[in-house]
C-alpha cells in the first residue's frame, strides 16, 4: 500500500507570494492533519480534517488554511508568505479519528520563504 | 506551560547502554500517548503506543504512563547506533507534540 504523499517536496517563494501544498493520504485513509515543524518551535499543530470537515485547528494566523476533498486529499495554502514561514510541512493520515488509529507521516514539503 | 513539555537536551549514551527520555504534558485529559522516532531529514514514525498506566514494553523499547504525575518516559535498552534519532511524544489527540529529545548513541 503506498504511504502518505506529499507535492511538491521542496518550494522557494518570496515574501507576500502564496503557496498551496498537497498531501495525499493512505488509501482508506479519511483522516488528514498538517505541521509546520521549525527547529526553534518543533512540530506544531495547523489543521485536521476528516470526510472534508475541519476537526481542529492550531494557533496560526488566517494566512494558513486547508481544505479536504472527496477523496480525502488535502491542500493547505498559506497567503502572503513571510520569512518566519520558512519550514519543513508535515502532513499525517490515519484511518478515522479513534485515539487508537496510527497516524502515518508523508515526507514533507520543505518551504523556504525568501 | 506547554502542553507537552521534553525540556532535557541532547542525550549522548555509548552504544548498549539505557537511554532515558521523559515527557510531561499538562492537560489530564490525555488518555494515552505515542512516542515518535524521527530521523535526520525524514519525518517522524510511531514507534510506541501507550494507552493505560503502567508500563509497555516491545521489543528494546519500554513506554511508562503515569497519570498521577502526569508524565510519559521511554526507556531505549542496549541502544545502537540506529537508535541515533530525536523522539517525539504526543498526546492522544496529536494537537500537541513536545519538541524532542535528541539522542546519539556512541559506538
Amino acid at each position: 500500500k503506498a504511504g502518505v504523499t506529499q507535492t511538491p517536496r521542496y518550494l522557494i517563494k518570496t515574501r507576500g507570494q502564496q503557496v498551496t501544498l498537497s498531501c495525499s493520504p493512505i488509501s482508506g485513509h479519511r483522516s488528514v492533519s498538517w505541521y509546520q515543524q521549525t527547529p526553534g518551535q518543533g512540530l506544531q499543530f495547523l489543521f485536521e480534517y476528516f470526510s472534508e470537515t475541519q476537526r481542529n485547528k492550531g494557533n496560526f494566523p488566517g494566512r494558513f488554511s486547508g481544505r479536504q476533498f472527496s477523496n480525502s486529499r488535502s491542500e493547505m495554502n498559506v497567503s502572503t508568505l513571510e520569512l518566519g514561514d520558512s519550514a519543513l510541512y508535515l502532513c499525517a493520515s490515519r484511518l478515522g479519528t479513534a485515539s487508537t488509529d496510527t497516524q502515518y507521516f508523508g515526507p514533507g514539503t520543505r518551504l523556504t520563504v525568501l | 506551560q506547554k502542553e507537552v513539555e521534553q525540556n532535557s537536551g541532547p542525550l549522548s549514551v555509548p552504544e548498549g547502554a539505557i537511554a532515558s527520555l521523559n515527557c510531561t504534558y499538562s492537560d489530564r485529559g490525555s488518555q494515552s500517548f505515542f512516542w515518535y522516532r524521527q530521523y535526520s531529514g525524514k519525518s517522524p514514525e510511531l514507534i510506541m503506543s501507550i494507552y493505560s498506566n503502567g508500563d509497555k514494553e516491545d521489543g528494546r523499547f519500554t513506554a511508562q504512563l503515569n497519570k498521577a504525575s502526569q508524565y510519559v518516559s521511554l526507556l531505549i535498552r542496549d541502544s545502537q547506533p540506529s537508535d541515533s534519532a530525536t523522539y517525539l511524544c504526543a498526546p492522544n489527540n496529536r494537537l500537541a507534540f513536545g519538541k524532542g529529545n535528541q539522542v546519539v548513541v556512541i559506538p
